[in-house]
C-alpha cells in the first residue's frame, strides 16, 4: 500500500458528460501529480500541485482542470469527455517536507474511466 | 527525440533466474533522477528503485538493482532470482532537474516469468 488513495477506482460514463476524480496524498505530501495511462499513449503527465498551487503542466487539455485544497487533496476534473479520454488516471505524491533526497512519487491505485 | 527508451517490448526469464530490463535516457541536465515501477495485471505502479544522477554506487533494493552506466546514459534494471510473482510490466521513468518534478516515463517491458 502506497498511502495514495484516489476514488473512485472505476467510473462508466458517456460522451459530452463531466466527472471528477479524487485523490488523498500519502500523509505530509507536499506535491500531487496527475498521470494518464492509455493504450495509444503511454504514461503521460497531466499537471502538478505543491502545497495548494499549480507547480506545472503537461499535455493537459483544455477540457481539464485540477486542483489541490487545503488539506492537501486534489481532484482532477474532466470535462465534455470524449471517446479518448477512456485511460487509467493516477495520482501520485511526494515531498515531505523535512525530507530530501529522490523525491520519489507514490502512486495511487488509480482511477479507470470508461466513456461510452 | 525520446527521452527515455525501453527497447525490450516484452521478455521471458526462468523462475530463479537473473533478468535484465533495459533502459536508456536522453538528458542535457546534469540534475535527473532514474526510477523504475512494477505495474502488475491488477494496474497499481508500485515504486522499486532510484538512482540519482550524481550517485556514485549503483542503487540496490532486495533483488533489484539498477546498473547505472552514466557516460552510456543506461539505467538497466536487475532483478535477481525471479520470482513467479514478478511477472508484471516495468516502467523506466526519468525527472529532469532537481526534486519536486514531474516523471517520463518509457513504453514499458511485460516481464514474463515462467516456472
Amino acid at each position: 500500500d502506497s498511502g495514495v488513495t484516489q476514488t473512485p477506482k472505476h467510473l462508466i460514463t458517456a460522451t459530452g458528460q463531466r466527472v471528477t476524480l479524487r485523490c488523498s496524498p500519502r500523509s505530509g505530501d507536499l506535491s500531487v501529480y496527475w498521470y494518464q495511462q492509455s493504450l495509444d499513449q503511454g504514461l503521460q503527465f497531466l499537471i502538478q500541485y505543491y502545497n495548494g498551487e499549480e507547480r506545472a503542466k503537461g499535455n493537459i487539455l483544455e477540457r481539464f482542470s485540477a486542483q489541490q485544497f487545503p488539506d492537501l487533496h486534489s481532484e482532477l476534473n474532466l470535462s465534455s469527455l470524449e471517446l479518448g479520454d477512456s485511460a487509467l488516471y493516477f495520482c501520485a505524491s511526494s515531498f515531505r517536507r523535512g525530507t530530501s533526497g529522490s523525491d520519489t512519487q507514490y502512486f495511487g491505485p488509480g482511477t479507470r474511466l470508461t466513456v461510452l | 527525440a525520446q527521452k527515455i527508451t525501453q527497447t525490450q517490448p516484452g521478455m521471458f526469464v526462468q523462475e530463479k533466474e537473473a533478468v535484465t530490463l533495459d533502459c536508456t535516457y536522453d538528458t542535457s541536465d546534469p540534475s535527473y533522477g532514474l526510477f523504475w515501477y512494477k505495474q502488475p495485471s491488477s494496474g497499481e505502479m508500485i515504486f522499486l528503485i532510484y538512482q540519482g544522477s550524481y550517485d556514485q554506487q549503483n542503487a540496490t533494493e532486495g533483488r533489484y538493482s539498477l546498473n547505472f552506466q552514466k557516460a552510456r546514459k543506461s539505467a538497466n534494471l536487475v532483478i535477481s532470482a525471479s520470482q513467479l510473482g514478478d511477472s508484471a510490466m516495468y516502467f523506466c521513468a526519468m525527472r529532469e532537474g532537481p526534486g519536486r518534478r514531474a516523471l517520463t516515463f518509457g513504453s514499458g517491458t511485460r516481464l514474463q516469468v515462467q516456472p
